[in-house]
């Protein structure tokens, strides 16, 4: 039980375009998502916190305008990188949250998705 | 603030004890995470302590957490090759957006 999933795994594009992560819940409810970034041989950087049917909460330092986050249910969240650049390009992955009644609170994550941008 | 630190790299032989480190700055956390990462991949997360235990096992996994010092352990028993992974100790507060606050991470290396 309690998996993620995220889709794309790996995207390449070329500078200026958009790209959407989806991340998924598979067999439980998540009313709160996490989106992390994560550069080569580096920790896992919160960029922002998605719950469903309301604005996401970004970490300081992150654009809100290049990172449209969506959490239209409480299955699916996506990550739209807007006119991606050569230094978007990072491992991104995102976290779902067990909706009510899991005393530890835990955080499952998805496998990642690679972007990487010419 | 929330900061967390663990040593970058540890290398084992195949069958011994494996030791991770990590030390925290903010008291205030109330549970605390080992995850694994391998190569490409996200994470697992292993095992997870809550503020007021001192000890966890679960199989071959130890976890020690000593508040006072604000130092958690992660003990590895008869390491294997497929042991060798990134390791991340995370803490998470229980006020605000309860997201994860992740250490740089720990490269096992297990020899054979």
């Amino acid at each position: 039980g309690a998996v993620v999933s995220q889709h794309p795994s790996w995207v390449i594009c070329k500078s200026g375009t958009s790209v959407k992560i989806e991340c998924r819940s598979l067999d439980f409810q998540a009313t709160t998502m996490f989106w992390y970034r994560q550069f080569p041989k580096q920790s896992l950087m919160l960029m922002a916190t998605s719950n469903e049917g309301s604005k996401a909460t970004y970490e300081q330092g992150v654009e809100k305008d290049k990172f449209l986050i969506n959490h239209a249910s409480l299955t699916l969240s996506t990550l739209t990188v807007t006119s991606a650049h050569p230094e978007d390009s990072s491992f991104y992955i995102c976290s779902a949250r067990l909706a009510g009644g899991f005393s530890t609170d835990t955080q499952y994550f998805g496998p990642g998705t690679r972007l990487t941008v010419l | 603030g929330e900061d967390v630190e663990q040593s970058l790299f540890l290398s084992v032989r195949e069958g011994d004890s494996s030791v991770i480190n990590c030390t925290y700055t903010d008291s205030s956390s109330t549970y605390l995470y080992w995850y694994k990462q391998e190569p490409g991949a996200g994470l697992q997360l292993l095992t997870y302590i809550f503020s007021n235990m001192d000890m966890k096992q679960d199989q071959r996994l130890t976890v020690l957490l000593n508040k006072k010092d604000k130092h958690l352990s992660l003990r590895i028993a008869d390491t294997q090759t497929g042991d060798s992974a990134i390791y991340f100790c995370a803490e998470r507060f229980d006020t605000g957006r309860r997201a994860l606050t992740f250490g740089s991470g720990t490269r096992l290396q297990v020899q054979p």
